[in-house]
């Protein structure tokens, strides 16, 4: 059972703007930044977002996050075939003074 | 370019120990934390502790703490995983990953180290 919550599986169509979301609590994502990480197949985690809505340099601006109160957001726009994989939240946590991360959720591009 | 190169997929039997390492470069060692993530197979990912190679303060999840040892050369720009007695249930991918402040974003990170153990 993760401490972030996220639904386990997301689809969209090609171009469409899908939204996953991520749930936790005040120790967690109310009080601290929130990092989202894409897990291509067979390859380790990237950081994707970082500090709720910040994009590393390389990340196309279709990736967005948002943060209100215990939740956040990842939105991709303008879907493409090679968004098909996992994404994961994180952050830090004040109670268990360590990271948690979200169960993860598989994009399905159909 | 920023790299973190981990070692080599490894295959042991229970109760055997295991070291295994996370080699830096492109940037200055010691001003990054490193981080230890696990991943069960097909599961997601949980957080297992950081070192600051700087000093070697060390800080473990209470999940993993008093099963692995963390440890760091900053002479080598290696940080380092220990296990003194695998069980079969640490059969997982292990991944080391940087941060530049202590609960920053873990912005690069290595390509992984498997490790099963099996009888």
């Amino acid at each position: 059972q993760s401490v972030l919550t996220q639904p386990p599986s997301a689809s969209g169509t090609p171009g469409q703007r899908v939204t996953i979301s991520c749930s936790g609590s005040s120790s967690n994502i109310r009080n601290n930044a929130v990092d989202w990480y894409q897990q291509l197949p067979g390859t380790a985690p990237k950081l994707l977002i970082y500090n709720n809505n910040q994009r590393p340099s390389g990340v196309p601006d279709r990736f967005s996050g948002s943060k209100s109160g215990t939740s956040a957001s990842l939105a991709i726009s303008g879907l493409r075939s090679e968004d098909e994989t996992d994404y994961y939240c994180a952050a830090w946590d004040d109670s268990v003074n360590g990271w948690v991360f979200g169960g993860g959720t598989k994009l399905t591009v159909l | 370019e920023v790299q973190l190169v981990q070692s080599g997929a490894e295959v042991k039997k229970p109760g055997e120990s295991l070291r295994i390492s996370c080699k830096g470069s492109g940037y200055s060692f010691s001003t990054y934390w490193i981080t230890w993530v696990r991943q069960m197979p097909g599961k997601g990912l949980e957080w297992m502790g950081r070192i600051d190679p700087s000093d070697s303060w060390i800080q473990y999840s209470l999940s993993f703490q008093g099963h692995v040892t963390l440890s760091a050369d900053k002479s080598t720009n290696t940080a380092y995983m220990e296990w003194h007695s695998l069980k079969a249930s640490d059969t997982a991918m292990y991944y080391c990953a940087r941060h530049y402040g202590a609960t920053s974003e873990l912005d690069h990170w290595g390509q992984g180290t498997v490790v099963t153990v099996s009888s």
